[in-house]
């Protein structure tokens, strides 16, 4: 079974700072998603990412796929309180498969 | 809100029991994902069912079952319930089986065994 392990595993910033997470495995993965958990709700999909080497902006957030597919980063600018969450990634295992990664939990202060 | 709805919201049980969660999907959506998510163990796959069918297992006891039904709704049972099975349950939907695309998920059951 593929892992996924994220770096760090809890991130505590003041508002305007810019931070990265990682998100890292031994093995390929056809495909990686990045998404974030609001307390008290379920994950909600942030990106999708299915090449090597692709990078995909989405206003202040920034992902990278590895270009062996086996690393991916997730980097905030200008981080605001509203981007405090437990952000997931999540690789595709075979053909049916999502393993998750084992989460950053993200705390922005005002 | 993502259109997955869970019932219900919260669950107390004693150990040995039984329970029944429930998953509706997105409208038109076919397949369902079942999660586990526990402060120690992250978000764990448990199964997955497309059109009626199941598709895909996760790390499943066998002490835990699911079901979709022909409206493609889903139920996900558990027994013989034990301590270490408080958790927060995630249902999720997408429009098919294709793991590629997004998966809508649901507020979850959180479960609490005493």
């Amino acid at each position: 079974t593929q892992l996924l392990e994220q770096s760090p595993q809890f991130l505590s910033i003041q508002e305007g700072e810019n931070l990265t997470v990682y998100c890292n495995s031994s093995s390929v993965f056809s495909s990686l998603q990045w998404y974030r958990q609001e307390p008290g709700e379920g994950p909600v999909l942030l990106v999708t990412v299915v090449t090597g080497g692709e990078v995909k902006k989405l206003k202040r957030l920034t992902f990278q796929f590895g270009d062996a597919r086996k690393d991916s980063s997730l980097h905030i600018t200008a981080a605001q309180p509203g981007d405090t969450g437990l952000y997931l990634c999540a690789g595709g295992e075979g053909t049916y498969k999502y393993i998750f990664g084992t989460g950053t939990r993200l705390k922005v202060l005002a | 809100d993502s259109g997955v709805t869970q019932t219900p919201k919260h669950l107390i049980t004693a150990t040995g029991q039984r329970v029944t969660l429930r998953c509706s999907p997105r409208s038109g959506d076919l397949s369902v994902y079942w999660y586990q998510q526990s402060l120690d163990q992250g978000l764990q796959f448990l199964i997955q069912y497309y059109n009626g069918e199941e598709r895909a297992k996760g790390n499943i006891l066998e002490r835990f079952s699911a079901q979709q039904f022909p409206d493609l709704h889903s139920e996900l049972n558990l027994s013989s319930l034990e301590l270490g099975d408080s958790a927060l349950y995630f249902c999720a939907s997408s429009v098919d089986g294709d793991p590629y695309n997004e998966q809508f998920f649901g507020p979850g059951t959180r479960l609490t065994v005493l």
